[in-house]
């Protein structure tokens, strides 16, 4: 089936630091999302992508979907203790598994105050 | 706050045992997904219900099963528990039958002894 591909897998940064991170995958999405997920606690959307070179801003964050469709890239400016967290990015399962959502192995960020 | 609410948040039990996790989704949402998220695991896809009918089915156990009313408040229900089971039960709903846009409930943790 589809995988998403998310690196790096884990981050640990320095408080004010910016933050890059990206998902990739095999096969071309039509939708790209991003959430994240603080410690047992469900997944927050944070910003949803619906074309090709789409930049969306949320705050501090931005995200872009690839021109390729086969990528998407999430950036936070000026990181901030609250961002700790995992991030996912996530997409509709393609042809056959359209009607659910596949989700990244997440990007762990750490921050040191 | 997603507006999508599930009970218990917590549920403790024994191997064998039979359990059910509801879910309410977001007012005027149709869908529900149910996703399973085991430690250090991605969100794993279950189920999805729209309008009170089956959508979609992922990595669901034939263990498992699930419902939605016409209330639209939907419900997991896990039989014949195992020590694997135990993980975090998310519950999702979107205004339409896509896959896009999911907002996260807060999850049940289970707990199998």
């Amino acid at each position: 089936g589809q995988q998403l591909n998310q690196s790096p897998q884990s981050m640990f940064i320095q408080e004010g630091e910016d933050v890059s991170m990206n998902c990739t995958s095999s096969s071309i999405f039509n939708t790209w999302l991003w959430y994240k997920q603080d410690p047992g606690e469900g997944p927050v959307l944070l910003i949803a992508l619906y074309k090709a070179g789409e930049l969306t801003s949320n705050g501090r964050l931005t995200a872009q979907f690839g021109i390729t469709r086969k990528d998407s890239f999430l950036n936070i400016s000026a990181s901030i203790p609250s961002d700790v967290g995992i991030y996912f990015c996530a997409g509709p399962g393609g042809i056959q598994g359209a009607q659910k959502l596949v989700f990244g192995q997440g990007t762990r960020l750490t921050i040191n105050p | 706050d997603s507006g999508v609410t599930q009970t218990p948040k917590h549920l403790i039990t024994a191997t064998g045992q039979r359990v059910t996790l509801r879910c309410s989704p977001r007012s005027g949402d149709l869908s529900v997904y149910w996703y399973q998220q085991s430690l250090d695991q991605g969100l794993q896809f279950l189920i999805q219900y729209y309008n009170g009918e089956e959508r979609a089915k992922g990595n669901i156990l034939e263990r498992f099963s699930a419902q939605q009313f016409p209330d639209l408040h939907s419900e997991l229900n896990l039989s014949s528990l195992e020590l694997g089971d135990s993980a975090l039960y998310f519950c999702a709903s979107s205004p339409h039958g896509g896959p896009y846009e999911q907002y996260f409930g807060p999850g049940t943790r289970l707990t199998v002894t």
